[in-house]
């Protein structure tokens, strides 16, 4: 079964930009559709936005104007960018596979967004 | 956006007994072309991400133990465990795949009395 693994900086200032990846192991990363879920205690599991193998992006109203998903020419892994964060913004941040329901969820990274 | 309530937000059930959990969505949820109900139904312990256990509302995932079904239609939904076990303990979502952007419930709390 595939297997996902986010990374990126645990801390990020407020107004700077979270970027996280999330390396895709266990079969060939075109079989996938990535997505960008985040926990947070108050709004509970958000959905952010998928991005297919081949680059097609799809974004939650809600983050659109802050986020950008895409997927790396190597197709190796994806990326997440959230613009302008605030302390709302602080959030376990998961990748999971699929773009209906989601079958594989990487571990999460904690994301801190404090001066 | 769809919203989805669940209900209740904590329960607590003797071993083996039953659990049930509700989920209620805004509007329909039946995906036309297929006349199936955009479902689906996540498992969540201390410090894991969720787990998917069913989608299409009754689908169990490969692996899911059999004591885990869904059912409901349209806007009501319902997650049972038939037998609760110590390892159930956990925090159990709803989500809809129906449209975008995929919305979860608040969860509810599963524990053992």
């Amino acid at each position: 079964q595939v297997q996902l693994q986010e990374s990126g900086p645990g801390l990020v200032k407020p107004s700077e930009t979270l970027s996280l990846n999330c390396a895709v192991s266990g079969g060939s990363i075109s079989s996938y559709y990535c997505s960008w879920i985040r926990q947070t205690p108050g709004k509970g599991l958000e959905w952010i936005g998928d991005i297919s193998y081949n680059g097609y992006a799809n974004y939650n109203p809600s983050f659109k104007s802050r986020v950008t998903i895409s997927v790396d020419t190597s197709k190796t892994h994806f990326s997440l960018k959230l613009t302008s964060v605030t302390a709302a913004d602080t959030a376990v941040y998961y990748c999971a596979n699929g773009t209906r329901w989601f079958d594989s969820w990487g571990p999460g990274t904690l994301v801190s967004v404090s001066s | 956006d769809i919203v989805m309530t669940q209900s209740p937000d904590s329960l607590a059930v003797s071993l083996g007994e039953r659990a049930t959990i509700n989920c209620k969505s805004s509007q329909s949820v039946v995906y036309r072309s297929n006349n199936k109900n955009s479902l689906a139904w996540y498992q969540q312990k201390p410090g894991q991400p969720p787990k998917l256990l069913i989608y299409w509302a009754s689908t169990r995932e490969s692996g899911v133990p059999d004591r885990f079904s869904g059912s409901g239609s349209e806007t009501d939904f319902t997650l049972t465990i038939s037998s609760l076990q110590a390892e159930d303990v956990a925090v159990y979502y709803c989500q809809q795949f129906y449209t975008t952007p995929r919305t979860f419930g608040q969860g509810t709390k599963v524990e053992i009395k």
